[in-house]
């Protein structure tokens, strides 16, 4: 069956710019995460959704970062004014029940 | 403060040969364990995870890990070594308590099997 998709896979935007990136879960997953994977690190937690609510955002670093789920399945991670240290892999992932998170190729952010 | 430790950057190990990766983990309670691959230019892959329950688990491609709650580590093990098993290995905790809560990930290895 279809995994999670991510799109774009690679994103080059100027320092000040908004993005999105955006996030297909697997059909049915209840529950969706962002990571961030800066290079040469472990992906480090950004949000989680319980359906269409945020459960834990405690890991966005801050007000500039924002996410939505309105529908309960796709997801859009919006970044404002950014900065070059955004730079990084973007990851999502869902899970169905909460236990084992599948993960998305990720979308490849630079900002110039 | 709840954390995994991956002590190793990188692993060498000959094709045929046993291999280990290990982790060790910081969290309170009876965490949920984990370990993914990730592939140049992919996404993590899930290997395996430790819920509950015998202390060894097997996952994908021949993997397994065992579980040892005395000295918290959980590391990754594999009796034969391909070259195809090269890449970046990252073992992961979910803590206790909650539901569908964040996964915290060690700092990742880097497993190079030579022929």
């Amino acid at each position: 069956g279809a995994g999670v998709s991510q799109t774009p896979s690679n994103k080059v935007t100027e320092k000040g710019k908004y993005v999105e990136l955006r996030c297909d879960p697997i059909s049915g997953h209840t529950a969706l995460y962002w990571y961030r994977q800066s290079l040469g690190q472990g992906p480090e937690f950004l949000i989680y959704f319980q359906g269409t609510g945020a459960a834990d955002d405690s890991g966005l670093p801050n007000d500039r970062f924002f996410a939505v789920r309105p529908e309960g399945s796709v997801s859009t991670l919006k970044i404002q004014r950014t900065e070059r240290g955004d730079s990084a892999v973007y990851l999502c992932a869902s899970s169905p029940h909460g236990e084992t998170q599948y993960f998305g190729p990720g979308t490849r952010l630079l900002v110039l | 403060a709840q954390s995994v430790a991956q002590p190793e950057d990188q692993v060498n190990v000959a094709e045929g040969n046993p291999l280990t990766v290990k982790c060790t983990y910081s969290v309170s309670g009876n965490p949920y364990l984990f370990w993914y691959v990730q592939y140049p230019n992919r996404g993590l892959q899930f290997l395996l995870k430790y819920i509950t329950g015998d202390n060894l688990v097997k996952g994908s491609y021949g993997f397994e890990a065992e579980f040892n709650k005395s000295q918290t580590s959980f590391h990754l093990k594999k009796p034969s070594a391909l070259v195809s098993d090269s890449a970046l290995y990252f073992c992961a905790v979910r803590p206790p308590g909650g539901s569908a809560s964040k996964i915290i990930f060690g700092s990742g290895t880097r497993l190079s099997i030579r022929p």
